[in-house]
C-alpha cells in the first residue's frame, strides 16, 4: 500500500534552535518527493522538490535530504524563527498520484 | 500571495446539494490540481488537468468532477453532498506537468449541513 509516514507528530523548540523532521515512504513507483510548509487554514507553500537522483536540496534555512534506497527523507531547519511555526508535510508523487503524509506540527517558542 | 485565486472563500450548503468551486491558475501555468483537506484524512489529491486535458486522478469520488477550460481556469463540481464532504478544497497550479513547483490557492472552505 502506498503510504507516507512522518515523525514526530508534533515538536516544540526554542527560537534559534535547529530541528529535523522525518519522512518515510512506501510509494512505488517513485517520481519525486516534496516538502511543504502549511500555516493553519492556508494553502501549503512548497519548500523543496527532489527526484530519485537528488539527495540534498536547500531553500534558505531549510535543507531536505533523500535516501531513495531506504525510502527516507528529512527536513532540517536551521536557526528556527517564530514564523517557522506551522505544519510540515511530506508528499511523494508515485506514478500519477500524490501521497501525503500526516504532517509534523512545529511550534517555535520565544 | 501565490497568484492562484479560488472562489468562493466560504460555502455553506445542505446535504444532497450540488456546488461548483472555481480556480484561476497563475498566469502562464498550464497544470491545475485539486486537493481536499479534511480534519480526519489530511490532504488528499483529487485530480490534475494539464492544458485542458485530464492528466492524473487520485482519490476523487464519482460524485465529484472537474474540468479545465480553454482559458485554463478550472472548476470542481461536487454533487449529492454529504456531511463528510465538509473540508477545505485547495487548487494549485504549476507551469509543467510532472516536476513543477505547485503554487496553492487560499482554498474554499465547504461546510455541508
Amino acid at each position: 500500500k502506498n503510504q507516507v509516514e512522518q515523525s514526530p507528530q508534533s515538536l516544540i523548540i526554542l527560537e534559534g534552535k535547529n530541528c529535523t523532521l522525518q519522512c518515510n515512504y512506501t510509494v512505488s513507483p517513485f517520481s519525486n518527493l516534496r516538502w511543504y510548509k502549511q500555516d493553519t487554514g492556508r494553502g501549503p507553500v512548497s519548500l523543496t522538490i527532489m527526484t530519485f537522483s537528488e539527495n540534498t536540496k536547500s531553500n534558505g534555512r531549510y535543507t531536505a535530504t533523500l535516501d531513495a534506497d531506504t525510502k527516507q527523507s528529512s527536513l532540517h531547519i536551521t536557526a528556527s524563527q517564530l514564523s517557522d511555526s506551522a505544519s510540515y508535510i511530506c508528499v511523494v508523487r508515485g506514478g500519477q498520484n500524490f501521497v501525503f503524509g500526516p504532517g509534523t506540527r512545529l511550534s517555535v517558542l520565544p | 500571495d501565490s497568484g492562484v485565486t479560488q472562489t468562493p472563500k466560504h460555502l455553506i450548503t445542505a446535504t444532497g446539494q450540488r456546488v461548483t468551486l472555481r480556480c484561476s491558475p497563475r498566469s502562464g501555468d498550464l497544470s491545475v490540481y485539486w486537493y481536499q483537506q479534511s480534519l480526519d484524512q489530511g490532504l488528499q489529491f483529487l485530480i490534475q488537468y494539464y492544458n485542458g486535458e485530464e492528466r492524473a486522478k487520485g482519490n476523487i469520488l464519482e460524485r465529484f468532477s472537474a474540468q479545465q477550460f480553454p482559458d485554463l481556469h478550472s472548476e470542481l463540481n461536487l454533487s449529492s453532498l454529504e456531511l463528510g464532504d465538509s473540508a477545505l478544497y485547495f487548487c494549485a497550479s504549476s507551469l509543467l506537468d510532472t516536476r513543477g513547483t505547485q503554487y496553492f490557492g487560499p482554498g474554499t472552505r465547504l461546510t455541508v449541513l
